[in-house]
Formats: C-alpha cells, sequence, structure tokens
C-alpha cells in the first residue's frame, strides 16, 4: 500500500484566497483525521471522520476551515478566506477499527505559508 | 493544564548514551499509550505501544506507572539515527479513535 498521500506537499498562497488541502486514506482504513502542526502549539486535531461522517469537529479553528470527505478514499480541507496565521503543517492521518485500531498512520503533511 | 506534559528538552546526547524520557498525563480514563517518533520535516510513526508490565523493543524500553499517570520511554546506546522528536500519545476510552499527543521532546545524538 502507498499509505496515506496527500496533495500538496508545499503550498504558498496570499492571505485572502481559498487553500484546499487533499487527503487519500488507506484503504480500507475507516477514520480520517486532520491535523494541524505548529511550533507553538504541537500538533492540533482539527476534525476527524468515521465511514465518510465527521465525528468531531471541535478542533476546527473557525468557520473559514472546512473538511469534507465524499467517499471512502477522498477526503478535503478548505480554508477560505487563509490568513496568516493559518501557516503551519497540516497532516492526514488514517485508521482502523479492527487489529491495533489504535495505530495511525500520518501522511508525509501539506507544508501551508500563507503571505 | 495540558492532557499530555512531556519533558521540554531538547536533549543532546553523545552516541552511546542512556537517555531517558517522561510524559505525564491528566485523564485518569486513558487507557491506551504510545510513543511516536518524528522525525524533522517529517510526519510522526508509531514507535512503541507501553503497556502496563513495561516492555521492550531492542534498544528501547517502555514503562508505564499507571497510580502516577507516568509513561517513560529509555533508549539505551544511542545512535545517531534516534535523533528526532518523540511524541508521547494517550488515548482514553470514549474519544474513539482519536489520540492527544504531547507537544514532543527533541533529541540529538551527537558523534
Amino acid at each position: 500500500d502507498a499509505g496515506v498521500i496527500q496533495s500538496p506537499r508545499h503550498e504558498v498562497t496570499e492571505m485572502g484566497q481559498e487553500v484546499t488541502l487533499r487527503c487519500k486514506p488507506i484503504s480500507g482504513h475507516d477514520y480520517l483525521f486532520w491535523y494541524r502542526q505548529t511550533m507553538m502549539r504541537g500538533l492540533e486535531l482539527l476534525i476527524y471522520f468515521n465511514n465518510n461522517v465527521p465525528i468531531d469537529d471541535s478542533g476546527m479553528p473557525e468557520d473559514r476551515f472546512s473538511a469534507k470527505m465524499p467517499n471512502a478514499s477522498f477526503s478535503t480541507l478548505k480554508i477560505q478566506p487563509s490568513e496568516p496565521r493559518d501557516s503551519a503543517v497540516y497532516f492526514c492521518a488514517s485508521s482502523q477499527t479492527s487489529g491495533d485500531g489504535n495505530e495511525q498512520f500520518f501522511g508525509p503533511g501539506t507544508r501551508l505559508t500563507v503571505l | 493544564r495540558k492532557e499530555v506534559e512531556q519533558d521540554p528538552g531538547p536533549f543532546n546526547v553523545p552516541e552511546g548514551a542512556t537517555v531517558a524520557f517522561n510524559c505525564t498525563y491528566s485523564n485518569s480514563a486513558s487507557q491506551s499509550f504510545f510513543w511516536y517518533r518524528q522525525d524533522c520535516r517529517k510526519e510522526p510513526k508509531l514507535l512503541m505501544s507501553v503497556y502496563s508490565s513495561g516492555n521492550e523493543d531492542g534498544r528501547f524500553t517502555a514503562q508505564l506507572n499507571r497510580a502516577s499517570q507516568y509513561i517513560s520511554l529509555l533508549i539505551r546506546d544511542s545512535k545517531l539515527s534516534d535523533s528526532a522528536t518523540y511524541l508521547c500519545v494517550v488515548f482514553a476510552s470514549g474519544s474513539a479513535r482519536q489520540l492527544t499527543f504531547g507537544s514532543g521532546t527533541q533529541l540529538t545524538v551527537l558523534p
């Protein structure tokens, strides 16, 4: 398996622009997580899905952030409009219910810079 | 108070040294514990689970003290390749597959 796939790997945009981050989880995994990592705040959970349904979005910082999972193999995290304080590394991770279901497999991340 | 707190670090140790990281968690309902490793500019990856009886994986030993809500990771005979950030991770019942990550402790092993 290719692991969790994220795109783009790097994104540089200007304040006010819309940013869309994409994630393909590992096939067969029924949980998908979006995290944000910064030096100041560490790794923060933004939202997670189970079987494509959002379960907990309490970590989403504000209404500018939205996430969707239209099917089991694709999810997006959108920021509109983007602000400089959104600059961070955004990770997508997936896990499965069976077996050692607590292990989360992370994608390589998207490094976002908002100017 | 943070749910998961770790030694702030950074730890700079010579090759071959033994180094220990500590972690405390605040949720007494926590049921599973892990150490993840994150290399510079890479994603976190599971290093090892932590069991109540303690467990070893080669040069790595993890310990759990539920009474004190304390987790540790010991690295013996450290290698240059051990240089990374080590994240203490806790899973509490009722949170589905949601993990809580500590802020991490940075380790640099020097030649």
